[in-house]
């Protein structure tokens, strides 16, 4: 068990550019979820996959954002055409069907300049 | 709909004494509720949950937490605060219902004093 894995950990874009990260989840796990974290503030929801089906996705993902997770295995979370407003830290956690309680990766901390 | 409030952005105690962090809920549906801790920089780690049963629970590094319905809070204690204890600490929730979409609060930083 090698936990949750993100990559990268650190992302600067300039605004108007497209970034993709990556999630890897515990192996085992068949849940995977999105959340975005803002300075001073708790995670908020984003999306989460079972498998590899988006089964629910937040009113805060906007066009600009795609989530997916095509082999019901590693996830990325694209967001197009960035805004100074992205710029967050970008956490991926993963969990057993049935099982409350996430682990959590380290995040992706994007800067838009 | 879920919520969670944490009273109190800011903690403050001196090394040796009582921590308590606050939180109250709301949910519709019997909750399952947690305590995360998050290091600078790092994701999140799960401190403790209470699903059902015993409503006093025990979670790592000596902290713990009790489930009082009819005030609706799952408060965070620790009878000996550590240097190592600062950090930052999340209450959250979820419900059973289909995906244990978890809600968080805010967050309270925890600093403690030598």
């Amino acid at each position: 068990d090698t936990g949750v894995s993100q990559n990268p950990r650190h992302k600067i874009t300039k605004r108007g550019q497209n970034v993709t990260f990556r999630c890897d989840p515990i192996s085992e796990h068949n849940r995977l979820y999105w959340y975005r974290q803002t300075l001073g503030q708790g995670p908020e929801f984003l999306t989460y996959f079972q498998n590899e089906a988006q089964l629910e996705k937040s009113r805060l993902l906007s066009d600009r954002f795609s989530a997916e997770r095509p082999k019901g295995s590693f996830s990325t979370l694209e967001i197009q055409r960035t805004e100074q407003g992205d710029s967050a830290m970008y956490l991926c956690a993963s969990s057993l069907v049935g099982g409350p309680g996430y682990t959590f990766g380290s995040g992706t901390r994007l800067t838009v300049v | 709909a879920q919520s969670v409030t944490q009273l109190g952005s800011h903690v403050s105690v001196s090394e040796g004494a009582l921590v308590l962090l606050r939180c109250n809920y709301s949910s519709s549906v019997p909750p399952y509720l947690f305590w995360y801790v998050q290091y600078p920089n790092q994701g999140l780690q799960l401190l403790l949950k209470y699903t059902t049963g015993a409503t006093l629970v025990k979670g790592i590094n000596g902290f713990e937490a009790e489930f009082k319905k009819s005030e609706t809070s799952f408060h965070l204690t620790k009878p000996s605060a550590h240097m190592s204890d600062a950090a930052e600490y999340f209450c959250a929730v979820s419900e059973d219902t289909g995906g244990f979409k978890t809600i968080f609060g805010a967050g309270t930083r925890l600093f403690v004093k030598a």
